[in-house]
């Protein structure tokens, strides 16, 4: 079984520039999740999809981020303008509402801000 | 709120010795709680996880954790400690979310060095 995909795995940008990360989660899993992890932190739930649906988004800084799962598979994450502070790893992670209710991640993208 | 603390930021042991890391949560309902690891440039693994039932769990790579309920503590130990353990370990709990699965609240994390 193919596990959580994500793209790029490295991104530098300056600041004020956009950025996007794409991620493609497990074959049947309706539930994704986006996370940062900053340097020295644990990672923070940003949003969460039950299929294209936003379940929980209260952390998302909307005034700069924001995500989709137009068709309740693969998903984009986009940062519009970057911030210093948006230095960070993005893992994707998704799950299956039946069962076990373990979350699987990719290897997540380094995004650094210059 | 729920919580989780990770106190041990940095922890270092020598190859063969036993190994404890330590973790506490905060969660009003029974917990579900999970322990990652997460090798550098990698993303995160499953060791091992406790939704309810036996305190006392098993993983993979020879890890358990056992759940103490009145202590609020799901620490994370391995009887004799590999070079390739050398990595970063994170506790989290599990947060219901809107009435669906839930999300997963972290701990700072402990980095582990593993001395030959």
């Amino acid at each position: 079984e193919a596990g959580v995909a994500q793209s790029p795995r490295y991104k530098i940008i300056e600041k004020r520039q956009s950025v996007a990360f794409w991620c493609n989660p497990i074959s049947g899993h309706a539930t994704l999740y986006w996370y940062q992890q900053i340097l020295g932190q644990g990672p923070k739930l940003l949003i969460q999809f039950q299929n294209n649906g936003v379940v929980d988004d209260s952390q998302l800084p909307k005034d700069r981020f924001s995500a989709e799962r137009l068709k309740g598979v693969d998903s984009t994450l986009k940062i519009q303008p970057a911030k210093l502070e948006d230095s960070a790893v993005y893992l994707c992670a998704s799950s299956s509402p039946r069962g076990s209710e373990t979350q699987y991640f990719g290897p997540g993208t380094r995004l650094l801000v210059l | 709120a729920q919580s989780v603390t990770q106190p041990d930021i940095h922890i270092t042991v020598s190859e063969g010795a036993s190994l404890e890391l330590r973790c506490n949560y905060s969660y009003g309902a029974t917990p579900y709680l999970f322990w990652y690891v997460q090798s550098p440039g990698q993303g995160l693994q499953l060791l091992l996880k406790y939704f309810s039932g036996d305190t006392l769990v098993q993983g993979i790579k020879g890890f358990e954790a056992e759940f103490k309920r009145s202590q609020s503590s799901f620490n994370l130990r391995k009887p004799s400690v590999h070079w390739s353990d050398a990595a970063e370990y994170f506790c989290a709990v599990g947060a219901w979310s809107g009435g669906a699965t839930n999300k997963l609240i972290f701990g700072t994390g402990t980095l582990l060095a593993v001395q030959p």
